[in-house]
């Protein structure tokens, strides 16, 4: 049962534009929040996160978004350049300790 | 190295067979956790512990598989009588507390069964 979901596979932005990320989640326990970063043959790396008390987290060109009410996050990438070229993947945590990942979408930066 | 480490990278093996992977976190790390991932799949947690006991074992997939962890570091996935569904990258991951929050992912090892 998949609890966090990521229904866009793939997307291709062109650099210097923005690239919106979606999420959804259906368990109304999850409480954080994090987006993770993978390169090929590389394991995932940590690239934000927001707690279920905020609705939005910024870190350079690189921001959160929760709706929790419409169990969604979003993360948006401005300006994106090749170098953002990887899977991202959406993950969340309850009072269980354990990470919850959606399927990933892949994104493609065209020069 | 700073980073967590798995071992084998790469691992090809026979249907039938059993296999051993290893993890080596962070020192100082308390949590460590085991996800899987399958081809054009999300990751799939199998298994997490803390210090050497492990509180919730319900990701594993069937009781051919194990994982065990010993002094507080490194840890090892078992899987015994290998299926060719097992084939997927084994994800190993550590943190400082279970807290949730930031995990740090070795590069993982890529588990090929014919």
């Amino acid at each position: 049962d998949q609890q966090v979901k990521q229904n866009s596979p793939s997307l291709s932005v062109q650099e210097g534009r923005i690239s919106i990320l979606n999420c959804d989640y259906t368990n109304s326990m999850f409480d954080y929040f994090l987006w993770y970063k993978k390169y090929p043959a590389e394991g995932p790396t940590f690239l934000i996160s927001i707690s279920s008390i905020k609705d939005k987290n910024e870190d350079g060109r690189f921001t959160v978004f929760l709706n929790k009410s419409a169990k969604h996050l979003s993360l948006h990438i401005v300006p994106s350049q090749p170098g953002d070229s990887a899977v991202y993947f959406c993950a969340a945590s309850g009072n269980d300790y354990k990470l919850s990942f959606g399927a990933g979408t892949t994104v493609t930066v065209r020069a | 190295g700073a980073g967590v480490s798995q071992s084998p990278s790469n691992k090809v093996t026979e249907k039938g067979k059993d296999v051993e992977l290893r993890c080596d976190p962070i020192s100082g790390h308390t949590a460590l956790y085991w996800y899987r991932q399958r081809l054009g799949q999300g990751l799939e947690f199998l298994i997490y512990f803390q210090g050497n006991s492990a509180p919730d074992k319900s990701g594993l997939p069937s009781d051919r598989f194990s994982a065990e962890r010993t002094g507080e570091s490194v840890s090892t996935l078992t899987i015994q009588r290998t299926q060719q569904e097992d084939s997927a990258v084994y994800l190993c991951a550590s943190s400082l507390g279970l807290a949730a929050g930031e995990l740090f992912f070795g590069e993982g090892s890529r588990l090929t069964v014919l």
